[in-house]
């Protein structure tokens, strides 16, 4: 149990476009899922975190308008990077999360976004 | 001061050794640890979570957690070539929105 997916796996767009990335719970109801980003030989960055029916909570310094984050049922959640530019270029990553004190954060595959 | 800090490595340890990876936290009322490995080009994969000062063994896997001490631990034995990887502490949050702290990882290198 406690599978995440993820799709696409990897996205190369222009400059300017949008991307949407889905992130789903196969197995589980996710209560809560969070999303993160990472550059190359770099820690993870959580970008924000989302509850169902709710709006995200996003970290400090992340642009809210430019990543549109929806958790519309307890099985999915979507990241959708606006305008994308190449410094937005990373590995994308979400977890998800049951309810529950002491429930574990169990992660999708990641999606490679390049933006040339 | 980091919050959850760990030792970058690599640490490097031979075919068969024990691989001992550690980290320290801030938050004195922290309640729930979590180790994750992370494959280079990969996503993090849970190894183990601990909640209770002491140990807690899955298979060649051990989690120690000392709360005095701000401490928690992953022991690795019979290490293997296929456990090189960054291993990465991470620690819920005690006040505001739920999330996970993690550290910066320490990567593991298994020498056959």
């Amino acid at each position: 149990g406690a599978v995440v997916s993820q799709h696409p796996s990897r996205v190369i767009c222009k400059s300017g476009t949008s991307v949407k990335i889905e992130c789903r719970s196969l197995d589980f109801q996710a209560t809560t899922m969070f999303w993160y980003r990472q550059f190359p030989k770099q820690s993870l960055m959580l970008m924000a975190t989302s509850n169902e029916g709710s709006k995200a909570t996003y970290e400090q310094g992340v642009e809210k308008d430019k990543f549109l984050i929806n958790h519309a049922s307890l099985t999915l959640s979507t990241l959708t990077v606006t305008s994308a530019h190449p410094e937005d270029s990373s590995f994308y990553i979400c977890s998800a999360r049951r309810s529950g004190a002491r429930s574990e954060q169990f992660f999708g595959p990641g999606t490679r976004l390049t933006v040339l | 001061q980091k919050e959850v800090e760990q030792n970058s490595g690599p640490l490097s340890v031979p075919e068969g050794a024990i691989a001992s990876l550690n980290c320290t936290y801030s938050d004195r009322g922290s309640q729930s640890f979590f180790w994750y490995r992370q494959y280079s080009g990969k996503s993090p994969e849970l190894i183990m979570s601990i909640y209770s000062n002491g140990d807690k063994e899955d298979g060649r896997f051990t989690a120690q957690l000392n709360k005095a001490s701000q401490y928690v631990s992953l022991l690795i034995r019979d290490s293997q070539p296929s456990d090189s990887a960054t291993y990465l502490c991470a620690v819920a949050t005690t006040s505001g929105t739920y999330k996970y702290i993690f550290g910066t990882g320490t990567r593991l290198k298994v020498l056959a």
